[in-house]
């Protein structure tokens, strides 16, 4: 079965904790992204990759961390730096060039405990 | 201005009604353009991109004019299901990250 797994669905986080949030895909597509949506708003870029072990902040890279050994794993840390976590983050992937459409993951939901 | 923008609506229709979403983007340079529609608490899921010449896909009719860097969406016949939240999306010509919109929210009623 084809596509994105996104793990957990929701993860809860305590005071000062570090959470990863798993990021898969079998669709051999490069580049991947990590995008955080908050109610009401539209999706922001945290980090993005085009390449195994190389990636670039987004809009809001700050309190985050991300790495890409494997092409298909593209892991998001969520550091206790980030002060404002409570967000549902998106995974996406994107293959075949720069001017085509991005398919997402369903998600983890992430919040405070 | 906001990169790309779009009335967050609601947008209330009967059912079997025509409804059409506008968006306008900022970046002269931008090269692709999608319409995504995102369910309530789900992923955003690509609906269409959206070509010069303009393009159909069954009920759904997307339009652009690069002149004026605006947007539409037409969805004729509304469904029920057609019901979410449509996201205006545009590559604003940057290697190949996209920018959103926030979303029109349409809600199609008996």
């Amino acid at each position: 079965d084809g596509g994105i797994t996104q793990s957990p669905k929701y993860l809860f986080r305590k005071e000062g904790q570090n959470v990863t949030l798993s990021c898969e895909q079998n669709l051999n597509h490069d580049a991947m992204y990590w995008y955080r949506q908050d109610p009401g708003q539209g999706l922001r870029l945290i980090y993005y990759s085009q390449i195994v072990n190389d990636f670039q902040k987004g809009d809001i890279a700050e309190g985050y961390s991300v790495s890409r050994e494997k092409k298909e794993s593209f892991p998001l840390t969520v550091t206790s730096a980030q002060k404002n976590p409570t967000a549902f983050y998106l995974c996406a992937t994107g293959g075949g060039g720069d001017y085509q459409p991005q398919h997402f993951g369903d998600g983890t939901r992430l919040s405070i405990l | 201005r906001k990169e790309v923008e779009q009335d967050p609506g609601p947008f209330n229709v009967p059912e079997g009604a025509t409804v059409a979403f506008n968006c306008t983007y900022s970046n002269s340079a931008s090269q692709s353009f999608f319409w995504y529609r995102q369910d309530c608490r789900k992923e955003p899921k690509l609906l269409m991109s959206v070509y010069s010449s303009g393009n159909e896909d069954g009920r759904f009719t997307a339009q652009l004019n690069r002149a004026s860097q605006y947007i539409s969406l037409l969805i004729r016949d509304s469904k029920l299901s057609d019901s979410a939240t449509y996201l205006c999306v545009v590559n604003m010509g940057t290697a190949s990250k996209l920018t959103f919109g926030t979303g029109t929210r349409l809600q199609v009623t008996l």
